[in-house]
C-alpha cells in the first residue's frame, strides 16, 4: 500500500517552460489536492478535486492548471514557468473533505 | 477565508516540558485538524477534533477546541526530542470542503 505517490521528487525548470506533476494514491478516495509550500510558511491550496472528472480553484491558483482523469491521479501543470513558482509541492488525498489528509513527500521545484 | 493562524509561530523548550500551540480561525468549522511535519517531509496527520467535541486526547496530544472563540489548542505533554517539527492547523467547514492550512508553529525540543 504506498499511499499517495507524487513524481518526479525534483526538478529544475527554465523560465517559460511547461512541465506536469504527477499525484497518484492507491486508497480510493474522493478528495484530492494540491498544495505549495513557500520558505517559513504554510500550505496553500493551489486547486483541489472532489471527485474524478472535476476540478476547482483554491487559494493560489493562477499560472496552474490540473486534470484529474482517473480518480487514482491528480495531474498539476505549468504551463509557462516564472521563478514565483519555485516551491516545493504536496499533493494529498483525503476520503471526503472533512476527513484525515494522506500526503505524499513533496516536488522540490526551481525555476531558474 | 476559513485559514488558520497558528501561534506563537515558534517554540523551544526543553525536553520534558509541555508544549502549548494555538491555531484560530475565521468562520465555522465542520472540523478542525492538526498535523506534523518534520524538516523535508510530507505532513503526517495527528489528530482530528469535530465542531461539536470540545476536548480530544490520543498518546501524549491534548486538543481542545472553543467555536465560541473560534480557536483550538494543541498540548504535547513530555516533550522529546524527537516532536521537533512544524505544527499545523487545518480546518473544513463542511463534509463537502477543501482543507485549509494554517501558516504553522515550529516547535524546538532542546536537550
Amino acid at each position: 500500500n504506498a499511499g499517495v505517490t507524487q513524481t518526479p521528487k525534483f526538478r529544475v525548470l527554465k523560465t517559460g517552460q511547461s512541465m506536469t506533476l504527477l499525484c497518484a494514491q492507491d486508497m480510493n478516495h474522493e478528495y484530492m489536492y494540491w498544495y505549495r509550500q513557500d520558505p517559513g510558511m504554510g500550505l496553500r491550496l493551489i486547486h483541489y478535486s472532489v471527485g474524478e472528472g472535476t476540478t476547482a480553484k483554491g487559494e493560489v491558483p493562477d499560472g496552474y492548471n490540473v486534470s484529474r482523469l482517473k480518480k487514482q491521479n491528480f495531474l498539476l501543470g505549468l504551463e509557462s514557468a516564472a521563478p514565483s513558482q519555485t516551491s516545493v509541492y504536496f499533493c494529498a488525498s483525503s476520503l471526503w473533505g472533512n476527513t484525515e489528509a494522506f500526503f505524499g513527500q513533496g516536488t522540490r521545484l526551481t525555476v531558474v | 477565508s476559513q485559514q488558520g493562524e497558528e501561534d506563537p509561530q515558534a517554540l523551544s523548550i526543553q525536553e520534558g516540558e509541555n508544549a502549548t500551540m494555538n491555531c484560530s480561525y475565521k468562520t465555522s468549522i465542520n472540523n478542525l485538524q492538526w498535523y506534523r511535519q518534520n524538516s523535508g517531509r510530507g505532513l503526517v496527520h495527528l489528530i482530528l477534533i469535530r465542531s461539536n467535541e470540545r476536548e480530544k486526547h490520543s498518546g501524549r496530544l491534548r486538543v481542545t477546541l472553543d467555536t465560541s472563540k473560534k480557536s483550538s489548542s494543541l498540548l504535547i505533554t513530555a516533550s522529546r526530542a524527537a516532536d521537533t517539527a512544524s505544527y499545523f492547523c487545518a480546518t473544513s467547514y463542511s463534509s463537502a470542503s477543501k482543507i485549509i492550512f494554517g501558516s504553522g508553529t515550529r516547535l524546538s525540543i532542546r536537550p
